[in-house]
């Protein structure tokens, strides 16, 4: 049973335009979210997160916006750039349950130059 | 500068061979992680630490084996490696404080069994 679904495996995206990567959840029991990024052959790399008690959070041209009634968050990076080229993970933790993570499938995201 | 390193990052190995894969953090985090990952899928976690003598089992079961006897060293040993082990084994820490803090991840090791 998967907790965490991104639904969209890949993703292409003009350069300059806005990319939207979209998570959804099942387990109300997640009150933190994470986006990561993972380039081939490397670990990922933290980029943003949002607790459940908001429903925004900014840095620079990333933005995750939580909607908690629809179990659903989405990344949005604007403008898109060639180095945001990379797999993209959404992940879940609930601060009761040791604080583990749980991953999603991924998604592919290229942009064209 | 603050890191965390794994070693080897690619191993090929026969089947049958004992394996450890090494996994340490200079940023002096209490919790580690070891995540497996299969190519187009999710991280599992397969272990994980809370300090010095604490060791669990993660969400997917594995044969692999973990110890933590130094906070900044947390290495994954296979007794007896398969082909079915093949896979990214990626090793993570984090502060012990509650969630602003995300993961930080090594590099991962690719590894085969053949």
């Amino acid at each position: 049973d998967q907790q965490v679904k991104q639904n969209s495996p890949s993703l292409s995206v003009q350069e300059g335009r806005i990319s939207i990567l979209n998570c959804d959840y099942t387990n109300s029991m997640f009150d933190y979210f994470l986006w990561y990024k993972k380039y081939p052959a490397e670990g990922p790399t933290f980029l943003i997160s949002i607790s459940s008690i908001k429903d925004k959070n900014e840095d620079g041209r990333f933005t995750v916006f939580l909607n908690k009634s629809a179990k659903h968050l989405s990344l949005h990076i604007v403008p898109s750039q060639p180095g945001d080229s990379a797999v993209y993970f959404c992940a879940a933790s609930a601060m009761g349950g040791n604080e583990k993570l749980t991953f999603g499938t991924g998604t592919r995201l290229t942009i064209i130059p | 500068e603050a890191d965390i390193y794994q070693t080897p990052r690619y191993l090929v190995i026969g089947t049958g061979k004992k394996i450890t894969l090494e996994c340490s953090q200079t940023m002096g985090h209490d919790k580690m992680y070891w995540y497996q990952q299969d190519p187009g899928m999710e991280l599992h976690l397969i272990h994980y630490s809370y300090g010095v003598n604490s060791t669990e089992k993660g969400d997917l079961s594995s044969e692999s084996t973990v110890s933590r006897i130094r906070t900044e060293h947390f290495p994954l040993t296979l007794e007896s490696a398969r082909p079915s082990h093949t896979s990214q084994y990626l090793c993570a820490s984090r502060k012990g404080l509650g969630g602003s803090y995300g993961y930080t991840f090594g590099s991962g090791t690719r590894l085969t069994v053949v």
